[in-house]
């Protein structure tokens, strides 16, 4: 069955470093998503992206976040500086269509920011 | 905006309890509502849905009735085993609401033999 897929499993970071979460959709997908969850917190969502843009993001999604589809396959998070307050798990997600239908999400990447 | 309650955890049940996790949402348009599963160390499985109102969700024993009057889709299962220990997660996702899915706050189960 597909999945979606994201790199690192775990990422440390020193303050102020920038950093790349990657991840795979589903193939045939269109729509992508960026969610986070900082430890014991709920899921919250960052940003959706189609058709090679941004077609929302949350107001946690400040300059120093961006995302990017840089080829086929691939959909990239950057975070700028990181800040301690970064550290979270990121849940990378896709669906075939809008997002009345299910997501899947990938098994996350947990940040940690020291 | 909208959002979704769901009752604080964690929960705790024997083996082969009944299980009710309540979950209720507020919503400007007509949205789909889902549960969402977190096993330990994983990342989120979709466990069930409904799409519109009185629609039964269901999946590995687990229910859930898309109540619009109440605005309720409450979580349950007759028998739990001790693999359903995890977090679960309501959430919603509307048309007027743009392209995401909004989440509760989780509900730890813990399930003992």
């Amino acid at each position: 069955e597909p999945e979606v897929t994201q790199t690192p499993s775990h990422q440390v970071t020193q303050m102020g470093q920038e950093v790349i979460l990657r991840c795979v959709p589903i193939s045939n997908h269109l729509y992508f998503y960026w969610y986070r969850q900082i430890l014991g917190q709920k899921v919250e969502f960052l940003v959706s992206f189609y058709n090679n843009e941004i077609s929302e993001k949350s107001e946690i999604f400040d300059d120093q976040f961006s995302v990017e589809r840089p080829d086929g396959s691939n959909f990239t998070l950057k975070i700028r500086s990181t800040k301690l307050e970064d550290s979270a798990m990121y849940f990378c997600a896709s669906s075939r269509k809008r997002a009345s239908y299910e997501q899947y999400f990938g098994p996350g990447t947990r940040l940690t920011v020291t | 905006g909208d959002s979704v309650t769901q009752m604080e955890g964690p929960v705790t049940l024997s083996e082969e309890a009944f299980l009710t996790i309540n979950c209720t949402y507020t919503a400007t348009g007509y949205p789909s509502l889902f549960w969402y599963v977190q096993y330990p160390g994983e990342g989120l499985q979709l466990l069930l849905k409904a799409t519109k109102a009185d629609d039964k969700g269901s999946n590995k024993g687990f229910e859930a009735t898309y109540r619009k009057e109440t605005t309720s889709f409450h979580l349950e299962k007759g028998s739990v085993q001790v693999s359903d220990s995890a977090v679960y997660f309501c959430a919603l996702s509307d048309l007027t609401g743009g392209f995401k899915t909004i989440f509760g706050a989780g509900t730890r189960l813990f399930v003992k033999a």
